[in-house]
């Protein structure tokens, strides 16, 4: 069975500091991976997502995240910070074959102190 | 495009009532999966519908049931609503073959049970 932990529910860091978010996998097979972002009172909005093609993926908002599979480790970063990244962060895997289900981490909330 | 979109915002109901969420797809996507997210958790896989067949479910009890329609809408039933379900219920659809399990999130339905 798949499973996603993300180290640490609360992050906060300071504006234009370096954002880091860890997520570690489980998964008997190399997964799909995805980093979404969560504002208040939203749904779910795609940062970036691992395919198997490069290990180090770009997303929006100046986000990346670096697919380490002898570490199963997909951990969020950014060189900077902005008040605006505030929100809540979930990791999440699917299997790449069989039912497209989302299996999500408990979720990291990012603080940004001025 | 149209992306996903939820009915209604917000719903309260008392315990033992029944409700019914509604979901409509992101336009040429035929498959509908729905989440439920508790506060402050992240969310957990309730079922996938594809194509108006249930298409794999989560470990959830049989009174969440589900529906997908011709136009690939779809609708999720809680019968004998527990103070439990309390959560926010998310739709994402996607489509399958795109090589990378991607589902696009709607604003989801906050329901609360009294």
């Amino acid at each position: 069975a798949q499973s996603v932990t993300q180290l640490g529910s609360h992050v906060s860091v300071s504006e234009g500091a370096l954002v880091l978010l860890r997520c570690n996998y489980s998964s008997s097979v190399p997964p799909y991976l995805f980093w979404y972002v969560q504002y208040p009172n939203q749904g779910l909005q795609l940062l970036l997502k691992y395919t198997s093609a490069a290990t180090l993926v770009k997303g929006i908002n100046g986000f990346e995240a670096e697919f380490k599979k002898s570490e199963t480790s997909f951990h969020l970063t950014k060189p900077s910070a902005h008040m605006s990244d505030a929100a809540e962060y979930f990791c999440a895997v699917s299997a790449l074959l069989g039912a497209q289900k989302l299996v999500f981490g408990q979720g990291t909330r990012l603080t940004i102190n001025p | 495009e149209t992306g996903v979109t939820q009915s209604p915002t917000h719903l309260i109901k008392t315990r033992g009532q029944q409700v019914t969420l509604r979901c409509s797809s992101q336009s040429g996507h035929n498959t509908v999966s729905w989440y439920q997210q508790a506060l402050g958790q992240g969310p957990q896989f309730i079922f996938q519908y594809y194509r108006e067949e249930e298409n794999g479910r989560g470990n959830f009890p049989p009174r969440f049931s589900g529906l997908q329609f011709p136009n690939y809408s779809s609708e999720l039933n809680v019968n004998a609503l527990e103070l439990d379900d309390s959560a926010l219920y998310l739709c994402a659809s996607s489509q399958p073959g795109q090589g990378s399990n991607e589902q696009f999130f709607g604003p989801g339905t906050r329901l609360t049970v009294l």
